[in-house]
């Protein structure tokens, strides 16, 4: 199907457990973006990527690393997962520019972390 | 410190009647604004946007506005449908930027 998809759509981990939330885009879109959802907070940029192997931090990377070894494929790793990481995660993509281009977004990730 | 301000997290409005969200911004480098809607379980979805350039955009029943000097913007649902209950947010951006900025979102009620 083309579009974004985002997986698992629902996790929940421990505390100090790694995790890796996956981001696939269809459309050969060179942005790709990493949001968390929290009450309060709106959407918060955690990493963001302008082509493939270039990836630069948002406002909230701490505790999170990213890669893009291939442009469709964006994903979210928590290395060791805290309470405050529990969250609902959206990917997004969008084309060249980045800046001004729409961003389409993923369904999103509801992580709980226990 | 929030660069995009929604400050009401809710609203409330009868069907057919205007809809109007607010949304502040703090930072005069800002040029492009955008507004995106979204329902449960889903990821938002892009509804309209405005350059710094212009102060009105309109797209059927959405129209959004933009007041430079007082760094606001809105945006006007009419007439306003059940369907458009969601949660809106507003969003900022510029060529010095490389991402948006969002706000924390006001969640819309149309009653019927």
């Amino acid at each position: 199907d083309a579009g974004i998809t985002q997986s698992p759509r629902y996790k929940i981990t421990e505390t100090g457990r790694q995790v890796t939330l996956m981001c696939h885009q269809t459309w050969s879109h060179s942005y790709m973006f990493w949001y968390r959802q929290d009450l309060g907070h709106g959407l918060r940029l955690i990493y963001y990527s302008a082509a493939a192997d270039i990836t630069d931090k948002g406002e909230v990377p701490d505790g999170y690393v990213v890669s893009r070894s291939k442009t469709e494929n964006f994903p979210l790793t928590l290395e060791s997962a805290t309470r405050s990481q529990t969250s609902v995660y959206f990917c997004a993509s969008s084309e060249d520019r980045g800046a001004t281009d729409t961003q389409y977004f993923g369904p999103g990730t509801r992580l709980t972390v226990l | 410190d929030q660069q995009v301000k929604q400050n009401s997290p809710s609203l409330s409005v009868q069907e057919g009647r205007i809809s109007i969200l607010n949304c502040d911004y703090t930072n005069s480098m800002f040029d492009y604004f955008l507004w995106y809607k979204k329902y449960p379980a889903e990821g938002p979805t892009f509804l309209i946007s405005i350059s710094s350039i212009k102060d009105k955009n309109e797209d059927g029943r959405f129209t959004v506005f933009l007041n430079k000097s007082a760094k606001h913007l809105s945006l006007h649902i009419v007439p306003s449908q059940p369907g458009d209950s969601a949660v809106y947010f507003c969003a900022a951006t510029g060529d010095n930027f490389n991402k948006f900025y969002f706000g924390s979102g006001t969640k819309l009620n149309v009653k019927p």
